[in-house]
């Protein structure tokens, strides 16, 4: 079945570099949308289509795809990042959308 | 600037129904399409339902498909979220969320939720 698969947690020192993914196949022929939820928040668009960031969104938040993965990079990382990060995208071939589990960014 | 206000959560039986609002300003919501996210306590989003702007368009993920149903005013600048047979597995928060150009392409306003308990 349709599936997003992210990583449960991952951390960072506060300035280095971070890579969250987002695998699954449908990614093949989609873009995914990236989200970043901080506690008892609504989420907040981050990323849509190829790299598209909303305003007010800094730059140091970046898309990528490889194959049937797509990854947000946030390079300089500022302690406020400390959030949980959401990919969403199509099933193929029905208008259906699906999450991935969630990443929580942990900053040391 | 653009508001989701999202009402009429609460406590609900098993096999009971509630109706959510999502009331919308701060953008043309005749020309938006808009969706409903949940979020159960301590676990990621999952997508439920989206309408398209006319209304002619609605689409459910399989797990409320044939349960809730999903519809819109156009003059009232609302969504609303008619969700019957619930269970407890409904228990979540449940976001309201305007689609961003078209109909799944990305959520890029979303409300604060309206929280949703099934429960004896």
């Amino acid at each position: 079945s349709s599936e997003l698969t992210q990583d449960p947690a991952v951390s960072v020192a506060l300035g280095q570099t971070v890579k969250i993914t987002c695998q699954g196949d449908d990614l093949r022929g989609s873009y995914a949308t990236w989200y970043q939820q901080r506690p008892g928040q609504a989420p907040v668009l981050l990323l849509h289509g190829y790299n598209n960031r909303p305003s007010g969104i800094p730059d140091r938040f970046s898309g990528s795809y490889l194959g049937n993965t797509a990854s947000l990079t946030i390079t300089g990382v500022q302690a406020e990042d400390e959030a949980d990060y959401y990919c969403n995208s199509r099933v193929t071939g029905v208008y259906r959308l699906m999450f991935g589990g969630g990443t929580r960014l942990t900053v040391l | 600037e653009v508001q989701l206000l999202e009402s009429g959560g609460g406590l609900v039986q098993p096999g009971g129904s509630l109706r959510l609002s999502c009331a919308a300003s701060g953008f043309d919501f005749r020309a938006s399409a808009m969706s409903w996210v949940r979020q159960a306590p301590g676990k990621g989003l999952e997508w439920v339902s989206g309408i398209s702007v006319t209304g002619g368009g609605t689409y459910y993920a399989p797990s409320v498909e044939g349960r809730f149903t999903i519809s819109r005013d156009n003059v009232l600048n609302t969504v609303y979220l008619q969700m019957d047979s619930l269970g407890v597995e409904d228990t979540a928060l449940y976001y309201c969320a305007k689609d961003g150009y078209n109909l799944g392409d990305f959520f890029d306003f979303w409300g604060q939720g309206a929280l949703v308990t099934v429960s004896s």
